[in-house]
């Protein structure tokens, strides 16, 4: 089982849809985690840290599942500007930061 | 404040040259990440840092890669020699023990 999966999609909704994605990792000892977004031909940009059940901020809510090991990244009312790569970073607890990225999920959002 | 930054962008380059790409951290980060992006793959780390010693690079894909980062502000990913398998977007990024990483906006190298 990989480290860190997610589905590469893409999502291709609305603007003003609600859209949600979904990131599952193998190694119950991540305690904190990361979501990034990429626009094309550009670096990933660190979005939201998660690092207790969950994190809000605006539009954006991410919700953690200990129990299932996944966590979901929740955009609101999307925007045109919303379209791009959603990566998924689970860290272990302890001194090691060993960040494997999950391979993304593509949102399009449109017009 | 300045952020990570690598040189140099965009590289082409013949197969068996050897490529060297450039590093500079952001100030006051104790780890350092290299990382390669294809279409295929998606983001790979190849190797980090931490406090400039290197903890792991199982990643890296054989003895034709190497990375040093000889000082805290300063860090090279060579390839040598390199082959056209080898072209790829790669990725610097630096961050502190809390694990958000900050990247550098990439050097595109293209082995013909």
């Amino acid at each position: 089982r990989k480290e860190v999966e997610q589905d590469p999609g893409p999502f291709n909704v609305p603007e003003g849809a609600t859209v949600a994605f979904n990131c599952t990792y193998s190694n119950s000892a991540s305690q904190s985690f990361f979501w990034y977004r990429q626009d094309c031909r550009k670096e990933p940009k660190l979005l939201m840290s998660v690092y207790s059940s969950g994190n809000e901020d605006g539009r954006f809510t991410a919700q953690l599942n200990r129990a299932s090991q996944y966590i979901s990244l929740l955009i609101r009312d999307s925007k045109l500007s919303d379209s791009a790569t959603y990566l998924c970073v689970p860290k272990r607890s302890g001194a090691t930061n060993k960040l494997i990225f999950g391979t993304g999920t593509l949102l399009a959002v449109q017009p | 404040d300045a952020g990570v930054i690598q040189s140099p962008r965009h590289e082409v380059t013949e197969m068996g040259q050897e490529v060297t790409l450039r590093c500079k951290p952001i100030s006051g980060h104790n780890s350092l990440f290299w990382y390669r992006q294809t279409m295929m793959r998606g983001l790979e780390l190849l190797i980090y840092f931490n406090n400039n010693v290197p903890i792991d690079d199982s990643g890296m894909p054989e003895d034709r890669f190497s990375a040093k980062m000889p000082n805290a502000s300063f860090s090279t990913l060579k390839i040598q020699p390199s082959e056209p398998r080898d072209s790829a977007v790669y990725f610097c990024a630096s961050g502190r023990i809390t694990g958000e990483l900050f990247f550098g906006e990439g050097s595109r190298l293209t082995v013909l």
